[in-house]
């Protein structure tokens, strides 16, 4: 069935590096994709969007690529800090479905 | 400007209950949605409200119902509670349906005993 998926749930980085967070889907008629970032006790927070029609868009220090061929997502963080620390949700918007969030990776920060 | 407020933010509640919950969006923001977070099944779109109608409703029994009121406040109750609606329930809220950017309130942790 349509679906937004992740690789991996759980990803450890050193301080400093840069993270990548990957995300499948299978849906191509979504208007736009969305990366969420939630702490623990916490509801998702906005971190950045890019629409169906675009192949990049960078935030501070965040960078979203989409590449429809292959129907892949990818959230990059830069000079990971413990504050990235959270769980990141990629989510697709198809309108009238409201918004269909992956299952989550885990970014655990290594000092 | 205030953010998404959601209460109550713990919830403890036996089989067969039911249960209101209140989410108060950002000033300004007439669309509210709703979301059924579990370990198991992630974040789920339960339904969505913008000046006063249900736009879009998710797959959840009919026992999962809401309603928003002219503030742009919204209610969503759960009728004849199961333990497998213990859950984080997440209101988001946006400007309209086609904003691209929801913002979510912490949430309420409901438990069913």
């Amino acid at each position: 069935g349509e679906s937004v998926g992740l690789h991996l749930p759980t990803l450890s980085v050193q301080e400093g590096d840069n993270s990548i967070i990957n995300c499948a889907y299978s849906n191509s008629a979504s208007d736009y994709f969305i990366w969420y970032k939630q702490e623990s006790g916490k509801g998702p927070q906005f971190i950045i969007d890019i629409r169906s029609n675009m192949d990049k868009r960078q935030g501070q220090r965040v960078t979203v690529l989409l590449n429809k061929t292959v129907k892949h997502l990818s959230l990059q963080i830069a000079a990971t800090q413990p504050g990235d620390s959270a769980v990141y949700f990629c989510a697709e918007n198809r309108g009238a479905d409201g918004l269909t969030f992956g299952k989550g990776t885990h970014l655990i920060i290594q000092p | 400007k205030a953010g998404v407020t959601q209460t109550p933010r713990y919830l403890i509640k036996t089989r067969g209950q039911q249960v209101t919950l209140s989410c108060s969006p950002i000033s300004g923001h007439r669309s509210v949605s709703w979301y059924q977070q579990t370990p198991g099944q992630g974040l789920q779109f339960l339904f969505e409200y913008f000046s006063e109608t249900q736009r879009n409703k998710g797959n959840f029994p009919g026992r999962f119902s809401g309603r928003q009121f002219s503030n742009s406040r919204s209610e969503m109750n759960v009728s004849t509670l199961e333990l497998g609606d213990s859950a984080l329930y997440l209101c988001a809220s946006s400007s309209n349906p086609g904003a691209t950017e929801a913002f979510f309130g912490q949430g309420t942790r409901l438990t069913v005993v």
